[in-house]
């Protein structure tokens, strides 16, 4: 499959507790994204790494949220000391920076806080 | 920041009558609108996008039309089919990252 894959499809957790969640993309991209879901609404967007810059960060990725992309390939996501509110799902894109706006999105890792 | 409003969040058409969604942007900067499609459980799926020289792209049965002084873009599906039922959001891009809207939940009647 060459297409965006994501590790774990589902994590419960208890609050405060920490989770990692993994994303591997497109082998030729360089742009990858993280956005968050809730139910019945669209994506929004957390943060993007350019190679393994993290070029933006959203006012939603509070600081128990952490994002890296060491090695300029798959990138992870830790939420650290998780809430309820935190339930919802973790989408990971990635593009090509020369076609940036053409983001593919992986099958997404759905959390549930209890 | 870029704003995007989406409506209708529900619409329901007859099976081979035509849908419209309709979006509104905020920011003049947007210059990228791309349309997902995205069934229960599945991921988004791009289904087709436009960019701020053109005001208007066709495929098959998809088109999205663009009117930038007013900040309005719409997706139109003709001769709609049982496999379009989803929900569509549409999004707009200032710049690197995509903003989207809420959302419409496609119902195609039988």
């Amino acid at each position: 499959d060459t297409g965006v894959s994501q590790d774990p499809r589902h994590k419960i957790t208890k609050r405060g507790q920490n989770v990692t969640f993994r994303c591997d993309p497109i082998s030729e991209h360089n742009r990858l994204y993280w956005y968050r879901q809730t139910l019945g609404q669209g994506p929004e967007f957390l943060t993007y790494f350019q190679n393994e810059a993290q070029l933006e960060k959203s006012r939603l990725l509070s600081d128990r949220f952490s994002a890296e992309r060491p090695k300029g390939s798959f990138s992870t996501l830790e939420i650290q000391r998780t809430e309820q509110g935190d339930s919802a799902m973790y989408l990971c894109a990635s593009s090509l920076s020369g076609k940036t706006y053409e983001q593919y999105f992986g099958p997404g890792t759905r959390l549930t806080v209890t | 920041g870029e704003n995007v409003e989406q409506h209708p969040s529900t619409l329901s058409v007859q099976e081979g009558d035509s849908a419209v969604i309709k979006c509104t942007y905020s920011d003049s900067a947007s210059n990228y609108f791309p349309w997902y499609k995205q069934e229960l459980g599945k991921r988004p799926q791009l289904i087709i996008d436009i960019r701020s020289n053109v005001g208007e792209k066709k495929d098959q049965r998809i088109a999205v039309t663009l009117n930038k002084t007013a900040k309005h873009f719409s997706l139109h599906i003709t001769e709609t089919q049982p496999e379009d039922s989803a929900v569509y959001f549409c999004a707009a891009s200032p710049d690197d990252k995509i903003i989207f809207g809420k959302g419409t939940r496609l119902h195609i009647l039988p």
